[in-house]
C-alpha cells in the first residue's frame, strides 16, 4: 500500500522569502504525485502533478515540484512567497489501479509573516 | 466545464439524529466519486468511493454509508449521528483512469452537539 509523509506540521516563512515543503512518499510503481492547497473553511485545489516525463513539474502561482526517484520525494518550492500563500498543502500519491484512489499526506500549514 | 456541488455548506446536528449530505457534478459523464472526511487540524481520510451507478467501496468502518443513485449524484448518509462525526466533509471526483486528479467540492462543515 502507498503512503504520503509530509514531515513538517507548521511551516512559517517571511513575506518575499523563498519556501520549500517536503513530500516523502511510499509506493511500489512509478507513482502519480500531486501537491494540493487549501485555504480555511474550502475545498483543495490542485496545484501541479506529476505523471511522467519531465522531474521538473511547474504549477499554478508560480509553484513547481521535483520529483526524485532514489530520494523518494515530491517536495513543493516557491522562490518568493506572498501573503496569499497563506494555507494548509497537501501532497498525495495516485495508486494505478481501479478507483484512482490518492492517498494523502497529513499536511503542512504554511504561515508567512509580514 | 466541469462543476462540483456539495449542501448543505454548514450543518448542526444533535447526536443521535440522521445525516444526509449530497454531492452533485456537473459537466462530466461516469466520474468516479470520493467523499472524504477532515477533522479539525488533520488530513484527509477517505471514507467512500464509487466507480459507478449503485457501486459503493468503503473504506473505514463507521456508523456512516454511501449511495450513488443517479451518475452524477453521490450521498453521504447516517442512521444516528455521534460526537465523533464532526468534521469537514469533502466531496471529489475524477476521470476513471489512473493518474487522473480529483477535484474537491467546496465541503460540508457538520458538527454534532
Amino acid at each position: 500500500a502507498q503512503s504520503v509523509t509530509q514531515p513538517d506540521i507548521h511551516i512559517t516563512v517571511s513575506e518575499g522569502a523563498s519556501l520549500e515543503l517536503r513530500c516523502n512518499y511510499s509506493y511500489g510503481a512509478t507513482p502519480y504525485l500531486f501537491w494540493y492547497v487549501q485555504s480555511p473553511g474550502q475545498g483543495l485545489q490542485l496545484l501541479l502533478k506529476y505523471f511522467s516525463g519531465d522531474t521538473l513539474v511547474q504549477g499554478i502561482k508560480g509553484f513547481e515540484a521535483e520529483f526524485k526517484r532514489s530520494q523518494s520525494s515530491f517536495n513543493l518550492r516557491k522562490p518568493s512567497v506572498h501573503w496569499s500563500d497563506a494555507a494548509e498543502y497537501f501532497c498525495a500519491v495516485g495508486a494505478s489501479h481501479a478507483g484512482n484512489m490518492l492517498t494523502f499526506g497529513g499536511g503542512t500549514r504554511l504561515m508567512v509573516k509580514p | 466545464s466541469q462543476t462540483i456541488h456539495q449542501w448543505p455548506a454548514t450543518l448542526v446536528q444533535p447526536v443521535g439524529s440522521p445525516l444526509s449530505l449530497e454531492c452533485t457534478v456537473e459537466g462530466t459523464s461516469n466520474p468516479n466519486l470520493y467523499w472524504y472526511r477532515q477533522a479539525a487540524g488533520r488530513g484527509l481520510q477517505l471514507l467512500f468511493y464509487s466507480v459507478g451507478i449503485g457501486q459503493i467501496s468503503s473504506e473505514v468502518p463507521q456508523n456512516l454509508s454511501a449511495s450513488r443513485p443517479q451518475d452524477r449524484q453521490f450521498i453521504l448518509s447516517s442512521k444516528k449521528l455521534l460526537l465523533s462525526d464532526s468534521g469537514f466533509y469533502l466531496c471529489a471526483w475524477s476521470w476513471g483512469l489512473a493518474g487522473n486528479e480529483q477535484f474537491f467540492g467546496p465541503g460540508t462543515r457538520l458538527t454534532v452537539l
